[in-house]
């Protein structure tokens, strides 16, 4: 069964510096997104990403995070300046069609930012 | 009113009983709604998803949407201890495709 997977599955960083975290989606899917947990709280939404761009981002994902699609099967998010509060576990996902279609999550990057 | 509330819990049930988990939402969220499982360090595991009034089974599982009183549950019949998890609901509305989660309730099923 297709599966959407993450790299890498533990990251550890110092406060200041730049993190890549790297989701390959499902692969005839066409909405990506990236959700993060903060440890002992509720998914949140960061970003959704459709033809190339961002059609919706939420009011944590702010001029330090920016997401791209590097190639047809990769799909990153960039953490410019990493912050304490940025530790979480980041999650991908995707869905087929958007609207009423459910979304596929990967198993997670959890991102330690010391 | 939060968008997608659920009581934390814990919620615990014997084995083989019936585990009834709720979740309520506000105007925003009305659009279509999801159960998820997810394990102590893990991702959230698709359960169900529910877009109509009323009930839809599978398996062990039945959820039930009521949108008059903007509510959604899951019912997991014959309880095991495998089933001991927290589950998410979450829901989509508001013209975008983005979930909104609730806190999430952990169910505990004692062996």
């Amino acid at each position: 069964e297709p599966e959407v997977t993450q790299t890498p599955s533990h990251q550890v960083t110092q406060m200041g510096q730049e993190v890549i975290l790297r989701c390959v989606p499902i692969s005839n899917h066409l909405y990506f997104y990236w959700y993060r947990q903060i440890l002992g709280q509720k998914v949140e939404f960061l970003v959704s990403f459709y033809n190339n761009e961002i059609s919706e981002k939420s009011e944590i994902f702010d001029d330090q995070f920016s997401v791209e699609r590097p190639d047809g099967s990769n799909f990153t998010l960039k953490i410019r300046s990493t912050k304490l509060e940025d530790s979480a576990m980041y999650f991908c996902a995707s869905s087929d069609r958007g609207g009423l279609d459910t979304q596929y999550f990967g198993p997670g990057t959890r991102l330690t930012v010391l | 009113q939060k968008e997608v509330e659920q009581n934390s819990g814990p919620l615990s049930v014997p084995e083989g009983a019936i585990a009834s988990l709720n979740c309520t939402y506000s105007d925003r969220v009305s659009q279509s709604f999801f159960w998820y499982r997810q394990y102590s360090g893990k991702s959230p595991e698709l359960i169900m998803s529910i877009y109509s009034n009323g009930d839809k089974e599978d398996g062990r599982f039945t959820a039930q949407l009521n949108k008059a009183s903007q509510y959604v549950s899951l019912l997991i019949r014959d309880s095991q201890p495998s089933d001991s998890a927290t589950y998410l609901c979450a829901g989509q509305g508001g013209g975008t495709y983005k979930y909104i989660f609730g806190t999430g309730t952990r169910l505990k099923v004692l062996a």
